[in-house]
């Protein structure tokens, strides 16, 4: 089984501060895929960024960046330089990548708020 | 470039009712998805389709809820009589079997059941 925890239900940051968001993974895949997405009060889930287990360096989009430490299961998200519009949930998930393990198992997500 | 399209973006409907929603994946996506989020947490798995195959269902599926997907194009949720447990946002997504096979998300159909 799966599991995805986050343990920061909310976070406050000032505009132009970066900011990291937590993420701890429980897996006993050995080949799986880590994701972060981010939900406006719109609804929408959108597509973050992408870390595979084996990847060498850690995942870059832009302002996004992912601090995987494998040993410790952590993927922890770093928003560099935030802007108000960054104010949105954002969710950890997983999924393996085993042949046939399509679903994404996903954490409870956080609630980031970019003061100005 | 069009993304996932679901419809409707709201339902409010009686006990007892039945509901379809439906959801138009990114055209060339082979892959679709149905999750359940409900307040404060974050999205649950449903379904899985690969074209028009059903592949894996969540033991969250009870046998009320029904997916779809004719011709592997769009896919419909049902849901018989309806409860008000049933009360959740529900999600599709769609992904290309290829590389990383992200999954992209629509803008979902929040179910309230009176």
């Amino acid at each position: 089984a799966q599991k995805i925890t986050q343990t920061q239900p909310g976070m406050f940051v000032q505009e132009k501060e970066a900011v990291t968001l937590d993420c701890t993974y429980d897996t006993s895949d050995q080949s799986y895929g880590l994701f972060w997405y981010k939900q406006p009060s719109s609804g929408e889930m959108i597509f973050l960024i992408y870390q595979g287990s084996y990847d060498e360096q850690n995942a870059t989009e832009g302002r996004y960046s992912l601090n995987f430490q494998k040993a410790r299961k952590s993927a922890n998200l770093v928003i560099s330089a935030s802007q108000l519009g960054d104010s949105a949930m954002y969710f950890c998930a997983m999924r393996g990548l085993a042949q046939g393990a399509q679903k994404l198992v996903f954490g409870q997500g956080t609630r980031l708020t970019i003061n100005p | 470039d069009t993304g996932v399209s679901q419809d409707p973006r709201h339902k409010i409907t009686k006990r007892g009712q039945n509901v379809t929603f439906r959801c138009d994946p990114i055209s060339e996506h082979n892959r679709l998805y149905w999750y359940r989020q409900t307040l404060g947490q974050g999205p649950e798995f449903l379904t899985y389709f690969q074209n028009e195959a059903q592949l894996e269902k969540s033991r969250l599926l009870s046998d009320r809820f029904s997916a779809e997907r004719p011709k592997g194009s769009f896919s419909t949720l049902e849901i018989q009589r309806t409860e008000q447990g049933d009360s959740a946002m529900y999600l599709c997504a769609s992904s290309l079997n290829i590389q990383r096979d992200i999954q992209y998300f629509g803008a979902g159909t929040r179910l309230s059941v009176l």
